[in-house]
């Protein structure tokens, strides 16, 4: 079976850092992916590690660690747009994701 | 050309309609997906093609029949559907096996009444 966690909800100011957890069980295990989601809007891809450390975009980074079964997406110099539902999605095989149930991030002025 | 098209925005059936969801991309990718997404829930996988052969089927219920008539396009046949099938529908694209990027389009918010 699958098992994921990460937080539901993470409340910051603009301006901020946050970081969102995420720690997975899964059948099997390719990287862990981070998709984006605006209310209305589909899914959009931010960040994959497949090897362990840190891959780093712009203001967001993500961390892996396979040994641990946890990730993290930073999220630096928050901005009101970056208000979005985040999902963690651990890659299980060639083609699926297994998406987690998603933080809810509300960026305030 | 990075965008994943789905054709209709909104579909609103009855249980005894046919109706069929459209999803095109033309990035040259060789897998194509059908998700499911609850409202406030994460998108479920239900089909992948890969391509253009059924790779994976996440035991949908044969009322939701997918088609892919070539490497672009992506159909979820839709039939005799029940109101809790009513969600967003959102088709996805990858290079293929190697790749872990999807793209997503921007949905069919489907409601069965």
């Amino acid at each position: 079976g699958q098992s994921l966690e990460q937080p539901s909800e993470v409340t910051a100011v603009e301006g901020a850092i946050v970081q969102i957890n995420c720690t997975y069980q899964t059948s099997g295990f390719y990287g862990l992916s981070w998709y984006q989601q605006h209310d209305g809007g589909a899914p959009t891809f931010l960040s994959y590690n497949g090897l362990d450390g840190l891959e780093e975009t712009g203001r967001f980074s993500s961390f892996l660690s396979r040994s641990d079964s946890y990730g993290y997406l930073l999220l630096q110099e928050l901005q009101m747009k970056d208000s979005a539902s985040y999902f963690c999605a651990p890659r299980i095989d060639s083609y699926k994701l297994i998406f987690g149930s998603g933080t809810r991030l509300l960026v305030r002025p | 050309d990075t965008e994943v098209t789905q054709t209709p925005k909104h579909l609103v059936m009855g249980m005894t309609n046919k109706k069929s969801l459209k999803c095109e991309q033309h990035m040259g990718h060789r897998a194509m997906y059908w998700y499911k997404q609850k409202a406030k829930k994460p998108p479920e996988l239900m089909f992948v093609y890969s391509y253009e052969k059924l790779s994976i089927n996440e035991s949908v219920p044969s009322r939701f029949s997918p088609e892919c008539p070539n490497s672009s396009l992506l159909n979820l046949h839709l039939h005799a559907l029940q109101p809790e099938d009513s969600a967003l529908y959102l088709c996805a694209s990858s290079q293929g096996g190697d790749s872990y990027e999807q793209y997503f389009g921007p949905g069919t918010r489907l409601t069965v009444t």
